[in-house]
């Protein structure tokens, strides 16, 4: 199983900061990587795949980059409804077997 | 646009059958090159995947679950099943269903339905 370990556990960021957050795979996933937001009592919802490629609707201040076992997501300047939970997600098996990061919570500074 | 919905009891007794329906809309389950997994969530924790059925019926599970789990589709009232037997405490969670198209991430996500098990 490909274990997603993610940095930090929480994020304290000032509304207009940009917040910087990190997934690494425990063997390399190629670019097949996602990123989704979570809200309290929201089902996670799609941000960026393939690593770097924003999905519909996703704001440009959503960046992704990296390959292979180390990625970052980039929120350039937050905003109020930016603060939320994140997880990365690999999804380079075949089959498919995905697996899940625990998850990085962006608060309120 | 396609939605998916979960439905099923909330409450389980411990050692039942947990049964879940995933209905979708918007879009034919039967139609090619999509995914239709189930993943849950503990309360306050992060996301597991539990498994999937292809189009094609093909079905694969997370192996920690394998041994409990059966997903299945019903093409005729295009809706997907989760069934987990034997649950205990430890199997009360949130369960989305949710969308993947073939060699992408998850793209469409019902809304969660909390599962408690208890007696």
């Amino acid at each position: 199983e490909i274990v997603m370990t993610q940095s930090p556990a929480t994020l304290s960021v000032s509304p207009g900061e940009r917040a910087t957050l990190s997934c690494r795979a425990s063997q390399s996933v190629s670019s097949n990587l996602a990123w989704y937001q979570q809200k309290p009592g929201q089902a996670p919802r799609l941000l960026i795949y393939g690593a770097s490629t924003r999905a519909t609707g996703i704001p440009a201040r959503f960046s992704g980059s990296g390959s292979g076992t180390e990625f970052t997501l980039t929120i350039s300047s937050l905003q109020s409804e930016d603060f939320a939970v994140y997880y990365c997600q690999q999804y380079n098996n075949w089959p498919p077997r995905w697996t899940f990061g625990q998850g990085t919570k962006v608060e309120i500074k | 646009q396609v939605q998916l919905q979960e439905s099923g009891p909330g409450l389980v007794k411990p050692s039942q059958t947990l049964s879940l329906t995933c209905t979708v809309s918007g879009g034919s389950i039967s139609s090619g090159g999509y995914y239709w997994s189930w993943i849950r969530q503990h309360p306050g924790k992060g996301l597991e995947w539990i498994g999937y059925i292809y189009y094609s019926g093909s079905t694969y599970y997370n192996p920690s679950l394998k041994s409990r789990v059966t997903i299945s589709v019903d093409t005729s009232k295009n809706q997907f099943s989760l069934k987990l037997s034997s649950v205990t405490a430890a199997d009360t969670a949130v369960y989305y269903c949710a969308r993947a198209p073939d060699g992408r991430p998850f793209d469409y996500w019902g809304q969660g339905t909390l599962v408690t098990v208890s007696s």
